[in-house]
C-alpha cells in the first residue's frame, strides 16, 4: 500500500539554525499539508498546498516557515531559523483530488525535530 | 473559527471493556469527522470516520456517533484489547477547511 514517507526521521539542530524537512507525498497525490504535534499536544494544521501554491495557511505558520515543492516527488517545509519552540513532530499528509473533496488525508510517520 | 474538545483526557479500561471518547465542535458547519488512533511515536491512523448526513458508523469493534444537533460525536470501542492502547485524535472539518484537532485520549487497555 503506498504511504507518505518522510525524512529524516529524528533531525537535531542548534538553535538559529535553518532546517528542511523532507515529505515524498503519495505518487498521485495534489494535495499536501504539513502539521505539527509537540509533544503530549494535539496535532496543529500548519499549512496546506496546491497547484504549487499555499491553499491555506494557520497563525502558527509565520514567515520563519516556508515550504516547496521542489520537483514532481518531493514536499519541503523548511524553518529558516529554528527556535527552541519548533521542537516537535512534524507530519506530512496528502490527499488525491477525490479524498482531498472527502477531506481524507493519508499522514507520513512524521519527523521529530529537536531544536537545542 | 472551529474548536474542538475532547474528553476524557485519560481514559483505562480492562481488557474486554468497552471504551467511549467524545468530542464537542463549534462550528455547526463542520461536516466530517474522522477518528485517528496514533501508537507512541508513530503517524496517526484514520480509523473510522462520519460525515454529517450519517448518525451512526459502525466497523467491526469500533463505531461513531455524531448528534448534529448538539454538536457532539463519539468513539466507541468494544471488546477492548492491549493493541488498543494509544492516543485516539477526533477532529472536524467541512469542505475546503483543514482539519481541526482534538486535544487526544490516551487509551490504556489493561489485560
Amino acid at each position: 500500500e503506498p504511504e507518505v514517507t518522510q525524512t529524516p526521521s529524528h533531525q537535531v539542530t542548534q538553535m538559529g539554525q535553518e532546517v528542511i524537512l523532507r515529505c515524498v507525498p503519495i505518487s498521485n497525490h495534489l494535495y499536501f499539508y504539513w502539521y505539527r504535534q509537540i509533544l503530549g499536544q494535539k496535532v496543529e494544521f500548519l499549512v496546506s498546498f496546491y497547484n504549487n501554491e499555499i491553499s491555506e495557511k494557520s497563525e502558527i505558520f509565520d514567515d520563519q516557515f516556508s515550504v516547496e515543492r521542489p520537483d514532481g516527488s518531493n514536499f519541503t517545509l523548511k524553518i529558516r531559523s529554528t527556535k527552541l519552540e519548533d521542537s516537535a513532530m512534524y507530519f506530512c499528509a496528502s490527499s488525491d483530488l477525490m479524498q482531498a473533496a472527502k477531506n481524507i488525508q493519508y499522514f507520513g510517520a512524521g519527523t521529530r525535530l529537536s531544536v537545542l | 473559527g472551529e474548536n474542538v474538545e475532547q474528553h476524557p483526557s485519560t481514559l483505562s479500561v480492562q481488557e474486554g471493556d468497552s471504551a467511549v471518547i467524545k468530542c464537542t465542535y463549534s462550528d455547526s458547519a463542520s461536516n466530517y469527522f474522522p477518528w485517528y488512533k496514533q501508537e507512541l511515536g508513530k503517524r496517526p491512523q484514520l480509523i473510522i470516520d462520519i460525515r454529517s448526513n450519517v448518525g451512526e458508523k459502525k466497523d467491526q469493534r469500533i463505531a461513531v456517533t455524531l448528534n448534529k444537533t448538539a454538536k457532539h460525536f463519539s468513539l466507541h470501542i468494544t471488546e477492548t484489547q492491549p493493541e488498543d492502547s494509544a492516543v485516539y485524535f477526533c477532529a472536524a472539518t467541512s469542505y475546503g477547511q483543514n482539519f481541526v484537532f482534538g486535544p487526544g485520549t490516551r487509551l490504556s487497555v489493561l489485560p
